[in-house]
């Protein structure tokens, strides 16, 4: 199975702050990369496909980048409703699989 | 606007058996492959099966085979899991997700229904 691992597992950032989160796969899987923002109790929203194309209805200052094996989602001018858990996921190879998650907290 | 309701969790013995019931909307259902995702409490996410538009295809996890069945009935729109002898380790907030095409190869997923929760316990 691919393993995605999410790097950090969790962040500590401010109103306004600019964050980065990555996901490594261990084989390259193309650009076929997602990403999902859940909040507490809620479930998943998808914010990214493709690595890098924003879904419909999600704001740009969210975007997402890389291909093979190494990816990134960045966070712009973050608010308040931003902090959340973030999860990458492959759909390359079955089973597909999800990272850890990265748990974005108020500083 | 897609929209997918899940129903059926509950509380159930272990070994026993349980059919999650996924109701959508809002799309031409037949054409978008459909995928199950559960969650445990506070854990992280899991794949765990998806169904083809046409329903010719199917995928199950090893933490699922031979314990579970995806179909639908695109009459009705709705998609089911059917899953026996059912494990304290299923415990989790279940998830149907629409597919963003007809097959569920190289596609991913966008919408999320809100879940429901199964809770294996005696």
């Amino acid at each position: 199975d691919i393993q995605m691992t999410q790097s950090p597992s969790s962040l500590s950032a401010s109103v306004g702050d600019r964050v980065t989160i990555t996901c490594r796969a261990t084989q390259g899987i193309s650009n076929y990369l997602a990403w999902f923002q859940q909040k507490p109790g809620k479930a998943p929203k998808s914010l990214i496909f493709a690595a890098s194309s924003l879904q419909s209805g999600v704001p740009s200052k969210f975007s997402g980048s890389g291909s093979g094996t190494d990816f990134t989602l960045t966070i712009s001018n973050l608010q308040p409703e931003d902090f959340a858990t973030y999860y990458c996921q492959q759909y390359n190879t079955y089973p597909y699989t999800f990272g850890q998650g990265t748990k974005l907290e108020i500083k | 606007e897609a929209q997918l309701v899940e129903s059926g969790g509950g509380l159930v013995q272990p070994g026993g058996s349980l059919r999650l019931s996924c109701s959508t909307s809002g799309f031409t259902f037949y054409s978008y492959a459909i995928h199950w995702v559960r969650q445990a409490p506070g854990k992280g996410l899991e794949y765990l099966s998806a169904i083809s538009g046409n329903g010719g295809s199917t995928y199950y996890a090893d933490s699922l085979k031979g314990r579970c069945t995806i179909s639908r009935d695109n009459s009705k729109n709705t998609l089911y899991l059917q899953m026996s002898s059912l494990r304290a380790e299923d415990t989790a907030v279940y998830y149907c997700v629409k597919g963003r095409g007809i097959s569920f190869y190289y596609s991913g997923m966008d919408v999320w229904g809100q879940g429901t929760t199964v809770t294996v316990s005696s």
